[in-house]
């Protein structure tokens, strides 16, 4: 069951934040997030596991809501380079790792 | 990290043809997979390949259509066979290096145009 991204789309001005959010219909044990560039290979930004602290990474941070089967990434003070599509992946029931079924992606758009 | 590198990096194939895309890391890892994205879509797991086992398919995805081999912990293959335009897409190996940190790494992916 793919996960679910929400905004699909964000524009941004420099130096504000954004939330995206991702929610799962079955049980996760991890929500892995990844960043991909028009034209690159996805990128790996962090993963929350289950019962694990909230990751941070620069200006990037996530937490992650078991009990609600959800993550959410928060971007702040955004910069050009935040610009992308960013992914959620959950993996196989059960694991915390190994093949990912992704979300649809959100396309994040940072403006001068 | 693990870094891994894709050949071809595009190509554009008449429909009917096979295309073979080589996927190299530059250590032995165990789990390595197979993804494909459509243009402007998410990405979509092919298949598992695991060195010393046959390779595990999704649904939707066959062996005939899409032939793995993973002959050692550093090299896979994936194949598109008869292709059609539908099979226009990016096709991506990724890898888990297997530190315990659950990370997965993308190669840098195989652009493929079907006429």
């Amino acid at each position: 069951q793919q996960p679910v991204q929400s905004p699909q789309a964000v524009i941004l001005r420099e130096g504000e934040d954004a939330v995206i959010n991702c929610s799962s219909s079955k049980a996760l044990y991890s929500v892995h997030w990844y960043r991909q560039k028009h034209g690159e290979a996805p990128v790996f930004l962090m993963i929350l596991l289950k019962g694990g602290e909230q990751k941070g990474h620069d200006k990037i941070s996530a937490s992650f809501n078991e009990k609600k089967q959800q993550s959410s990434l928060y971007l702040t003070a955004s910069q050009l380079s935040y610009s992308g599509t960013y992914f959620c992946g959950t993996p196989w029931e059960g694991t915390s790792y190994g093949k990912l079924t992704f979300g649809q992606g959100t396309i994040l758009t940072v403006h001068p | 990290s693990a870094v891994i590198s894709q050949k071809p990096s595009r190509d554009i194939c008449q429909r009917g043809t096979s295309l073979t895309i080589q996927c190299q890391v530059d250590s032995q890892v165990t789990m390595m997979f197979w993804y494909r994205q459509q243009p402007g879509q998410s990405l979509t797991l092919i298949a598992t390949a695991n060195q010393g086992s046959e390779a595990t398919y999704e649904s939707g995805f066959v062996i005939d259509k899409f032939p793995i081999s993973r002959p050692n912990l550093t090299f896979s293959t994936l194949t598109v066979s008869n292709m059609s335009p539908e099979d226009s897409s990016i096709y991506l190996c990724s890898v888990d290096p297997g530190t315990g940190a659950y990370e997965q790494y993308f190669g840098p992916g195989t652009r493929l145009t079907v006429t």
